[in-house]
């Protein structure tokens, strides 16, 4: 298995453009988590899915955050207008129902720059 | 609410020399903990993880037990080497309807040889 695989790696845009990150999932997982990573908050829980539906938003910060699951192998992460503010690195995550216990598989990540 | 306290970082260590990262944790009911590293420039990898009280995870000669009675979940090796230089995350959760992963801050440890 290719493991959770995002895209791009990195991205770096100007204020006020849209920034759209992708995410797929291990195959069979039915769990997918978006994280956000910043030296000032740690690790922010933003998103997550199951069975491709919105299940805990709560994260979310702001309107300008969206996320999709359109099917069980994509997800991606919008973000409209970008702010600086927003630069962190993005991680997705998946995990089977049964799989807890065994923890959460991630992705590399996606390093965003806001300029 | 459920959360993980770890201890402050930096760590600095030679190598050779023994390691605690320090976790407790604070839950409602009886979670299953976790340890992940981070590399540099990588995303989170699943160290080691315990299930319930007792219980003790090991990998790549890490450590770390699951001790109910003092809410604890202490990360260990016995000899660092300068490839263990990383971000280490304490984190908790639960299966059926809370499916959160809750992180500590996160631990640098930095290994000098």
């Amino acid at each position: 298995d290719a493991g959770v695989i995002q895209s791009p790696r990195h991205e770096v845009t100007e204020m006020g453009q849209e920034v759209t990150l992708r995410c797929k999932p291990i195959s069979g997982h039915d769990y997918l988590f978006w994280y956000r990573q910043t030296m000032m908050r740690g690790l922010e829980l933003l998103i997550y899915f199951n069975n491709n539906v919105p299940i805990d938003d709560s994260g979310m910060p702001e309107d300008r955050f969206s996320a999709k699951m359109p099917n069980a192998s994509f997800s991606t992460l919008k973000i409209q207008p970008s702010e600086p503010r927003d630069s962190a690195v993005y991680f997705c995550a998946s995990r089977s129902t049964g799989g807890f216990s065994y923890g959460y598989t991630f992705g590399s990540g996606t390093r965003l720059t806001v300029v | 609410g459920d959360s993980v306290t770890q201890m402050e970082g930096p760590v600095t260590l030679s190598e050779e020399a023994f390691l605690t990262i320090n976790c407790t944790y604070t839950a409602t009911g009886y979670p299953s903990l976790f340890w992940y590293v981070q590399y540099p420039g990588e995303g989170l990898q699943l160290l080691l993880k315990a299930t319930k009280a007792d219980d003790k995870g090991s990998n790549k000669g890490f450590e770390a037990t699951y001790r109910k009675e003092t809410t604890s979940f202490h990360l260990e090796k016995g000899s660092v080497q300068v490839s263990d230089s990383a971000v280490y995350f304490c984190a908790l959760n639960y299966g059926g309807a809370t499916n959160k992963l809750i992180f500590g801050t996160g631990t640098l440890l930095a290994v000098q040889p």
